[in-house]
């Protein structure tokens, strides 16, 4: 049972670019979310999804976006990579947000120049 | 996170102290208050939640009381030990949010020994 997990680890891009970070789980959770960690501002809900074929916005939805195809799998696009993306981001599932622990992966560091 | 206040934004206690992080929440409607700890460089993890039903729970050396009619929740940590080092997190499912768990921006808890 590997929880969540996260690729890549580590990824630096240039302004302009796209990428796609990827995220999945083998608890067979229906909630996935992704999170951005900045100093100070906590964890901030970008996008989240309650199902397969179901996704809805966050906090700071703006130059990202989801898609879920499958129950494991949630990944998070930026289409034209910003300086403002540099961020630690988290994926996160549960069974619900309101019943029981969010497991989170172990993040992406993201640097875009 | 929006909502959702958190204070301190950093606590420094001696070691053996007791610690006590509150957070503030705008929604009457919520009924779920988890309490995630950061250790530096690692995922946020779950360490205790509350639900509306209940006033106070404990585990170990860690407690949560709420007080709905005031709409705060507080997370105390007694004989503080140096492991207890992190930043936490307090979060809220605000109705108007739906679906969406939304964190406070945390606090830096330091444990000098």
């Amino acid at each position: 049972n590997a929880g969540v997990t996260q690729t890549p680890k580590f990824q630096v891009l240039k302004t302009g670019q796209s990428m796609t970070l990827q995220c999945a789980q083998d608890m067979n959770h229906e909630y996935m979310s992704w999170y951005r960690q900045d100093p100070g501002m906590g964890l901030r809900l970008i996008h989240y999804s309650v199902g397969a074929g179901i996704t809805d916005q966050g906090e700071v939805p703006n130059g990202y976006n989801v898609s879920r195809s499958t129950t494991e799998d949630f990944p998070l696009r930026l289409l034209s990579a910003a300086p403002s993306q540099t961020s630690v981001y988290f994926c996160a599932s549960s069974y619900t947000p309101s019943r029981g622990e969010q497991y989170f992966g172990p993040g992406t560091r993201l640097t875009v120049t | 996170g929006e909502n959702v206040e958190q204070h301190p934004s950093t606590l420094s206690v001696q070691e053996g102290d007791s610690a006590v992080i509150k957070c503030t929440y705008s929604d009457s409607a919520s009924n779920y208050f988890p309490w995630y700890k950061q250790e530096l460089g690692k995922r946020p993890q779950l360490i205790i939640d509350i639900r509306s039903n209940v006033g106070e729970k404990k585990d170990q050396r860690i407690a949560v009381t709420l007080n709905k009619t005031a709409k705060h929740f507080s997370l105390h940590i007694t004989e503080t030990q140096p492991e207890d080092s992190a930043v936490y997190f307090c979060a809220a499912i605000p109705r108007e949010y739906g679906n969406k768990l939304v964190f406070g921006a945390g606090t830096i808890l330091r444990v000098k020994s």
